[in-house]
């Protein structure tokens, strides 16, 4: 059974442009988090869907960054503009439905650098 | 609210040796408890959970007990292998919130 597969892996930018970040579940998952890991620091949880609402973005900073999952299944988080600060690892999590922690399967993450 | 303080890495140690990577947490309900490792290029993967006081969790050779009255968990290994080199996490998670709380992280080294 596949994982949850992440692109792009490495992502180098300049500040103030735009970047997007994919996100494809293991298949049937219905849950699908977005957390920001930022260096020598744990997860820390952005949004959560439940199929293609969003039922849980407190975390997230709505005047940079969005996110949309499009038809419940593959998902995009979006930074528009970039800053220096951005700089970390977004890891992308699927569960059969939301429960607790143990029942999310974390992707690699995708690395990105902000200069 | 809840946080996790985890021992700083790295802990850098020969194979075989003893592994403790201490981990203590605060929280207002009664989470459960759990340690990640997370292999160089790879995603987060549970390597063990305990729900509830006193329990003990155990995978792999790694163990770790939920202590209330110390608020701790502690992970151990009797003797560790250069393949246990990683780094691992310790977070926890209330009931009924989907929210969990991670600690930084403790990079493991193991030497031949």
């Amino acid at each position: 059974e596949a994982g949850v597969v992440q692109s792009p892996r490495y992502k180098i930018i300049e500040k103030k442009q735009p970047v997007a970040f994919w996100c494809n579940p293991i298949s049937g998952h219905n849950t699908l988090y977005w957390y920001l890991q930022n260096l020598g620091q744990g997860p820390e949880l952005l949004i959560r869907y439940e199929n293609e609402e969003a039922v849980d973005d407190s975390q997230l900073p709505k005047d940079r960054f969005s996110a949309e999952r499009l038809k419940g299944v593959d998902s995009t988080l979006k930074i528009q503009p970039a800053e220096l600060g951005d700089s970390a690892v977004y890891l992308c999590a699927s569960s059969l439905t939301s429960g607790s922690l143990e029942t999310q399967y974390f992707g690699p993450g995708t690395r990105l650098l902000v200069l | 609210g809840n946080s996790v303080t985890q021992m700083e890495g790295p802990v850098t140690l020969s194979e075989e040796a003893f592994l403790t990577i201490n981990c203590t947490y605060t929280a207002t309900g009664y989470p459960s408890l759990f340690w990640y490792v997370q292999y160089p290029g790879e995603g987060l993967q549970l390597l063990l959970k305990a729900t509830k006081a006193d329990d003990k969790g155990s995978n792999k050779g790694f163990e770790a007990t939920y202590r209330k009255e110390t608020t701790s968990f502690h992970l151990e290994k009797g003797s560790v292998q250069v393949s246990d080199s990683a780094v691992y996490f310790c977070a926890l998670s209330e009931r009924r919130s989907y929210i969990p709380t991670f600690g930084r992280g403790t990079s493991l080294i193991v030497h031949p």
